[in-house]
Order: C-alpha cells, then sequence, then structure tokens
C-alpha cells in the first residue's frame, strides 16, 4: 500500500459523459501526478500539481482538466468523453516538485461505452 | 524529442538471472527510474540512477550509463511473482524549468518454473 488512495475503482460510463476522479496523496506529499495508461500507450504523463499549484503539463487533451485542492487532494476532470479515452489512470505523489520518486495510488480504471 | 526503447517480452526461468535493458534519446536529462508493475495494479519503485554506475538492492540492480544512454535492470534468482511488466522512465528537464517523467512502454517479464 503505497498511502496514495484514488476513487472509484472502477467507472462505466457513455460517450459525450464527464466524470471525476479523485485522488489522495500520501500524507506529508505535495506534489501530485496524473497518468494515463492504456494498452497500447503505455504510461502517459497528463499534469502535475504542487501545492495548489500547476507544474507541469504532458500530453493533456483540452478536455481534461485537474486541480489541486487546499487538503492537497486532487481531481482529474475528463469530459465529452470517447471510447479511446477508456483506459486505466493513475495518481501517483511526492514531496517534492520536481518529479522525484513518485508513488501510485491504485488507478481507476475507466470504461467508456 | 523524446524516445525509450526497451524490449517488449521477456521470458525467464525461477532462480536464473535476466537483464532487461532500456535506451533513452532525450534532452535535459536528469536521471533514471525503474518501476515494477503488476497487471492491472499500480507502478511500484525499483531503484533510482542519476549517476554512472551500478546500484544495488537486494536482488535487484540498476545500471546507467548516460554517455550512451542505456540502462539496465538485473534481477537476479528470479521468483515467480517476478512475473510484471517493468518500466523504464527518464526524469527531464522541460523548457518551463519543470522535470516530468517519461515511461517507456514497459517489458513484460514471465518467469517460468
Amino acid at each position: 500500500d503505497s498511502g496514495v488512495t484514488q476513487t472509484p475503482k472502477h467507472l462505466i460510463t457513455a460517450t459525450g459523459q464527464r466524470v471525476t476522479l479523485r485522488c489522495s496523496p500520501r500524507s506529508g506529499d505535495l506534489s501530485v501526478y496524473w497518468y494515463q495508461q492504456s494498452l497500447d500507450q503505455g504510461l502517459q504523463f497528463l499534469i502535475q500539481y504542487y501545492n495548489g499549484e500547476e507544474r507541469a503539463k504532458g500530453n493533456i487533451l483540452e478536455r481534461f482538466s485537474a486541480q489541486q485542492f487546499p487538503d492537497l487532494h486532487s481531481e482529474l476532470n475528463l469530459s465529452s468523453l470517447e471510447l479511446g479515452d477508456s483506459a486505466l489512470y493513475f495518481c501517483a505523489s511526492s514531496v517534492a516538485q520536481g518529479a522525484y520518486e513518485q508513488y501510485f495510488g491504485p488507478g481507476t480504471r475507466l470504461t467508456v461505452t | 524529442g523524446q524516445n525509450i526503447d526497451q524490449p517488449t517480452e521477456m521470458t525467464a526461468t525461477e532462480g536464473a538471472i535476466v537483464q532487461i535493458n532500456c535506451t533513452y534519446q532525450t534532452s535535459g536529462f536528469n536521471g533514471l527510474f525503474w518501476y515494477q508493475q503488476h497487471a492491472g495494479e499500480a507502478p511500484t519503485f525499483l531503484s533510482y540512477n542519476v549517476l554512472d554506475g551500478l546500484e544495488e538492492k537486494g536482488r535487484f540492480s540498476s545500471f546507467l550509463s548516460r554517455s550512451k544512454g542505456y540502462s539496465y535492470l538485473l534481477l537476479k534468482e528470479l521468483q515467480m511473482k517476478d512475473s510484471a511488466s517493468y518500466l523504464c522512465a527518464v526524469r527531464a528537464l522541460f523548457s518551463g524549468g519543470y522535470n516530468k517523467l517519461i515511461f517507456g512502454a514497459g517489458t513484460r517479464l514471465a518467469v517460468h518454473p
């Protein structure tokens, strides 16, 4: 158990819908990272927040957005969902902002039908 | 651009030694991680190399050559539970002054009795 929690574990929704994935980092960690892992793409970095502020951006679509709240939990919002958005979404956390050793949550499996 | 290559699949026998290679081409290189990921689970941290040479941690060792853009993960005394995907990830400094982790597609290792 890494200490990072993610909810929900599984999510099934229809195309065109919007969903919110939630992540709570390890106690004391200020950085939160979001990753997407699909079968054909591997683990893709989406976005990073550090202490409430956006720090680094990866291959995040405009339909996706994220934020980190004062209590340091983070939410990833996915809208206008497409079949290709079906994937495992991982959240990771670290103490510092420099993308050092990251601890991954168990992931949310999103299925878009 | 960033490019990370590792073999897609490998097989090995219980009790044996296996070496998983990773080559990378990246600007702003700032270190290399190895993660282990069992199917459907979160990646877990194995090792971090930022300087050239070998880092040993129990049955697992990781080597880095920055001049060659090359790393390997060495697994000794293989056990059935070592059957998993092994992800090579490069930490790189991007414009904006932030580091990101770029993951390879992973090497799926199957350990047979």
